[in-house]
């Protein structure tokens, strides 16, 4: 198993441009996960789809959007990028609501 | 609100030394607690949990301890090893019934073994 894939693993962005994250994971969880981590500061919770056809705002949702494709799938999505958005970006997924979670790789990100 | 914290920012021991990092909560409602290794360029890694009902569980050379009295969870690992080195989070959970609840991570601590 794979486990939990993300794409790309490194991106540059001007202001104003969009892009979407995509995640994956392999491992017939119900939940998924879109954190962001910055220096200094703890894993944030972005968005969460605590099953397939659910998705919820979490800690920092302004400034991004999700969409769970699948059991499979779950994207983040950038409208319109801001320097303040650039961070990390770990996808996660558990079986189970809230437990256990496994994370990607993440993807770095920066906007100029 | 609930914060999670760590004693220690860094932390740096011998090959095999045991270790033990420190790691505080403020919300007695949270039932849930794990750990986290995050290697340089890597996600974090799930290591072991905790519920809130049990004092002490063990795993394959660690172990994490909780004392819910004060609020303070501790991992331990024995004998480290190089390899060991990594940022490691704690993290809590305050149940929200059917939602989400609130897992708040901590900020880490940097742990270094030198051989």
């Amino acid at each position: 198993n794979a486990g939990v894939t993300q794409t790309p693993k490194f991106q540059v962005l001007k202001t104003g441009q969009s892009m979407t994250l995509q995640c994956a994971q392999d491992m017939n969880h119900n939940s998924m996960y879109w954190y962001r981590q910055d220096p200094g500061m703890g894993l944030r919770l972005i968005y969460y789809s605590a099953s397939e056809g659910t998705t919820d705002k979490g800690e920092v949702p302004n400034g991004y959007n999700v969409s769970r494709l699948n059991k499979r799938e779950f994207s983040l999505r950038l409208e319109s990028a801001a320097p303040s958005q650039t961070s990390v970006y770990f996808c996660a997924s558990s079986l189970r609501f809230t437990y256990e979670q496994y994370f990607g790789p993440g993807t770095r990100l920066t906007v100029t | 609100g609930e914060s999670v914290g760590l004693h220690l920012p860094t932390l740096s021991v011998q090959e095999g030394d045991n270790s033990i990092i420190n790691c505080a909560y403020s919300n007695s409602a949270s039932d849930y607690f794990i750990w986290y290794k995050q290697e340089s360029g890597k996600g974090p890694q799930f290591i072991i949990d905790i519920r809130s009902n049990m004092d002490k569980r063990q795993g394959q050379r660690v172990t994490v301890l909780l004392n819910k009295t004060v609020k303070h969870l501790s991992l331990q690992i024995a004998a480290t090893q190089p390899g060991d080195s990594a940022v490691y989070f704690c993290a809590s959970l305050v149940p929200g019934g059917t939602s989400y609840g609130k897992l708040t991570f901590g900020q880490g601590t940097i742990l270094t073994v030198h051989p």
